[in-house]
């Protein structure tokens, strides 16, 4: 079985400081990860993923996540967060010994970044 | 180019009628996805569309709700008897194919509400 926790239902940073939100997994095998983000009224865009190599991912729109295999997480970065990353961040894993290609989401992890 | 749409963007129906609900993926997707949102909550996945292969459905949550795909175009998800429980926002995703690393691209959802 796969899953995936969110830790905070909420994130609220001052705009021009680092930005993190939390993500860790659990999966029998290796993990595929991803972390995805949505605007109000929106479908989710993609930001970035891990799937084999550099432990440090980098993204879209600045972000970065960090695989780190003995904890388990795959925590979201930014080192300088905007008004406009205000949004719901999903983080999702899938399990790549899993039979088919379903991604088990987060329960979402709202950011307010304040002016 | 185009990405995933879906119609209609918004749905009021009556417990008890059924609805249906389109997927268009990205041309020349192999892999369709469907899955579910509820207020405040994270994806719940449905069901799995993998080009010619069987889909696989062990996320309908119930035999109320079934889909079909035909080819690698359209989809359509169906909920009969629809109840107030199944009031949220569906969203369809698409990839080029059916490898596990593949980014899933969504849709903007249907948000659907039963009255």
């Amino acid at each position: 079985a796969q899953s995936v926790a969110q830790p905070e239902d909420q994130v609220n940073v001052a705009e021009g400081n680092p930005l993190t939100v939390k993500c860790t997994y659990s999966v029998s095998g290796n993990p595929y990860l991803f972390w995805y983000v949505q605007y109000p009224n929106r479908g989710l865009q993609f930001l970035l993923k891990y799937i084999t190599g550099d432990n440090l991912v980098k993204g879209s729109y600045g972000f970065e996540a960090e695989f780190n295999k003995s904890q388990t997480s795959f925590h979201l970065k930014k080192p300088s967060a905007l008004v406009s990353d205000s949004a719901l961040y999903f983080c999702a894993v899938r399990d790549i010994r899993a039979a088919g290609n379903k991604l088990t989401f987060g329960g979402g992890t709202r950011v307010l970044v304040k002016p | 180019g185009a990405g995933v749409s879906q119609s209609p963007s918004n749905k009021v129906t009556e417990k008890g009628k059924d609805v249906e609900l389109r997927c268009d993926p990205i041309s020349g997707h192999t892999a369709l996805y469907w899955y579910r949102q509820r207020l405040g909550q994270g994806l719940e996945f449905l069901i799995y569309f993998q080009g010619n292969s069987a889909p696989d459905k062990s996320g309908l949550p119930s035999d109320r709700f079934s889909a079909e795909r035909t080819g690698e175009s359209v989809s359509t998800l169906t909920i009969q008897r629809t109840q107030q429980e199944d009031s949220a926002v569906y969203l369809c995703a698409s990839t080029p194919n059916t490898g596990g690393t593949e980014t899933q691209y969504f849709g903007p959802g249907t948000r659907l509400l039963v009255l």
